[in-house]
């Protein structure tokens, strides 16, 4: 069982730069979602999708897009990386938001 | 404007002995509440839950107590250990959401 997947594990960006986080779960979950998690801030959510072709804004969205084309994967682009984004993010999913949330191992970013 | 408070960044416990951690939130609107535990380089995994019906639950050696008119709820550890050392976060559903306080650094020291 893979559970959540998350690539690649570690990234580095220069201001400007765009890329894509990817994210992957095999549980057939509806809902997915991304989180950042900072140092004194806690678990901040991103964006999230309740299934597929629905996604809406979470906490922090600005500077992220994302999109749900399948239940499966729930990539998040960053259109201009700013070294305001550098930061681990999160991909997590569950069957509805009232279940318990199972989170993929992370994504290291900076941003230089 | 965090509604989900964890106001003590850090905890040491001798091992043994009980760990309590503190949550605070401020929408009497949340009725679903979680802890999640958090090891270095790996993502948050779940660990126990209550809904605002109850007021405590228990899991082996983790109960979680909620006291609704203060808006407080808290995590107790009997007996600590140190594979308990870890990030621990409180988050509470809030709709479609599921928003997360600052999380709390424990230590168990044996």
């Amino acid at each position: 069982n893979a559970g959540v997947t998350q690539t690649p594990k570690f990234q580095v960006l220069k201001t400007g730069q765009s890329m894509t986080l990817q994210c992957a779960q095999d549980m057939n979950h509806e809902y997915m979602s991304w989180y950042r998690q900072d140092p004194g801030m806690g678990l901040r959510l991103i964006h999230y999708s309740v299934g597929a072709g629905i996604t809406d804004q979470g906490e922090v969205p600005n500077g992220y897009n994302v999109s749900r084309s399948t239940t499966e994967d729930f990539p998040l682009r960053l259109l201009s990386a700013a070294p305001s984004q550098t930061s681990v993010y999160f991909c997590a999913s569950s069957y509805t938001t009232n279940e318990k949330l199972f989170f993929g191992s992370g994504t290291q970013l900076s941003v230089l | 404007d965090q509604q989900v408070k964890q106001n003590s960044p850090s905890l040491s416990v001798q091992e043994g002995r009980i760990s309590i951690l503190n949550c605070d939130y401020t929408n009497s609107m949340f009725d679903y509440f979680l802890w999640y535990k958090k090891y270095p380089a790996e993502g948050p995994t779940f660990l126990i839950s209550i809904s605002s019906i109850k007021d405590k639950n228990e899991d082996g050696r983790f109960t979680v107590f909620l006291n609704k008119s203060a808006k407080h709820l808290s995590l107790h550890i009997v007996p600590s250990q140190p594979g308990d050392s870890a990030v621990y976060f409180c988050a509470a559903i809030d709709g479609n959401k599921l928003v997360f306080g600052a999380g709390t650094i424990l230590r168990v020291k044996s």
